[in-house]
């Protein structure tokens, strides 16, 4: 199945700002914009952002998204442990006409 | 508040069907697309195919075509997904989703083992 690109794994220090990336290209990040999910073990993914870098209702202004061309990011600051999950980017390919995740991020706060 | 409420926990034998539902509450139904997606142990999240608000039009992901129907009761703002010729690598959780901007609510997941 097509999907875009993140990196497996990234690890920060306790409060410190960590910045995930999820690279598509122009049928779907580029264009579509990338939504953004946390996932803890365990538990239904959440969503943090969605395709037009707003963040739900209830979601902590520490978690802030944006695009550059076909990469999407997805910055949290002040980490602390309960940020240690798996965060996944997703996207709509208006080309293959289906909806694309990333392999995710597992975030590790050390 | 927003729910979707997935049914339990199937085991299944190889080759056999499972049926999955989604019951939704505290939106209307009919205004948004809702998707199915899976995540097998220990994986990622693995989009299958969604289905319209008006429940009449789907997509499939080509890995699932052929197996997969996804269905929607407006009368009781239930989803459906089944599966069918169930393998082993179809174990997995599987959850369904509501689209807004994103897939911003998502059901608590259904457990499906397939094993002989």
């Amino acid at each position: 199945q097509p999907g875009l690109t993140q990196p497996p794994s990234v690890s920060k220090d306790l409060r410190q700002t960590a910045t995930l990336t999820c690279t598509g290209n122009s049928n779907n990040v580029g264009n579509q914009g990338a939504a953004w999910l946390q996932q803890h073990q365990g538990h239904p993914p959440k969503l943090l952002s969605d395709r037009n870098n707003n963040r739900p209702s209830g979601i902590s202004e520490k978690f802030s998204a944006s695009r550059s061309g076909n990469t999407a990011s997805l910055t949290i600051t002040g980490l602390q442990p309960e940020d240690e999950a798996d965060y996944y980017c997703s996207a709509w390919d208006s080309s293959l006409n289906v909806w694309v995740f990333g392999g995710g991020t597992k975030l590790t706060v050390l | 508040q927003v729910q979707l409420v997935q049914s339990g926990a199937e085991v299944k034998k190889p080759g056999a069907s499972v049926k999955v539902s989604c019951k939704a509450s505290g939106f209307s139904f009919t205004n948004y697309y809702m998707h199915w997606v899976r995540q097998a142990p220990g994986q990622g999240l693995e989009w299958m195919g969604m289905i319209n608000p008006a429940g009449d039009r789907t997509t499939y992901a080509q890995e699932f075509q052929g197996r997969v129907t996804m269905t929607k009761d407006t009368s009781t703002s239930t989803l459906y997904m089944e599966l069918s010729s169930l393998r082993s690598d179809d174990t997995a959780f599987y959850y369904c989703a509501r689209e807004a901007g994103g897939l911003d609510y998502w059901g608590q997941g259904t457990l499906v083992t397939v094993s002989s």
